[in-house]
């Protein structure tokens, strides 16, 4: 059975930085893409990052470019994203999230999520 | 970039069928995907590649995606299907994943 389980949130005063990890088991981690979502405190859902595969390949919402970097370790089964620059506006739960296939396909499997809070 | 625009709420009765749309330009041409989020929950996929339900998702749940709008249909709608509801694509012209803004579902 697909688990991923997030890591690493916390409270974070403006201008700081957080890591977040996500634990991935049950599948093939290496064949599949990996995201991650975010969700503001009474909001909807925002894509945060993708990242293909095996790396090679990077894409970032207009909201956390050049701030937010994400990346992999298939040897480990791990995602990351490492938050520079934090800003109140980056309070939210972040999700990891697996890709079904490619870009263009569903997010068919969410962890249950990791909160970041940055205080105004 | 791509927006998705989505009623912010739909009320219905139960046993009755909800309708969610959600509108972009030239929807169409593009893959749709809903998904559920229960209160206090992680968001589940309930319709892929436009109509597709995945494994597990009950046959009420269906879905259309045509010209500009693409619509998520309930039939005999129960409790347990309160919940937000969001429409996403892929936008190729910014390689950016889209959500709609989400409609919430209310069962009278």
């Amino acid at each position: 059975q697909m688990h991923l389980v997030e890591s690493g949130g916390g409270v974070v005063q403006p201008g700081g930085s957080l890591r977040l990890s996500c634990a991935a088991s049950g599948f093939m981690f290496n064949i599949f893409g990996m995201n991650w979502v975010r969700q503001a405190p009474g909001k909807g859902l925002e894509w945060v990052a993708l990242i293909s595969y095996d790396g090679s390949e990077k894409y970032y919402g207009d909201s956390v470019k050049g701030r937010f970097t994400i990346s992999r370790d298939n040897s480990k089964n791990t995602v990351l994203l490492q938050m520079n620059g934090l800003r109140p506006e980056d309070t939210a739960v972040y999700y990891c999230v697996k890709d079904l296939a490619t870009v263009t396909s569903p997010l068919d499997h969410w962890g249950p999520g990791t909160l970041v809070t940055v205080p105004s | 970039s791509y927006v998705l625009t989505q009623t912010p709420s739909v009320s219905v009765a139960p046993g009755k069928t909800a309708r969610i749309t959600c509108d972009g330009n030239n929807m169409g041409s593009k893959s749709v995907h809903w998904y559920q989020q229960r209160p206090g929950q992680a968001p589940v996929l309930v319709i892929s590649y436009d109509s597709d339900r995945p494994s597990g998702i009950p046959e009420r749940f269906s879905a259309s995606n045509s010209q500009n709008t693409a619509t998520l249909t309930i039939t005999r709608v129960e409790a347990g299907d309160e919940a937000d509801y969001y429409c996403q694509v892929w936008d190729s012209s910014s390689d950016h994943r889209v959500f709609g803004g989400g409609t919430k579902l209310t069962v009278l």
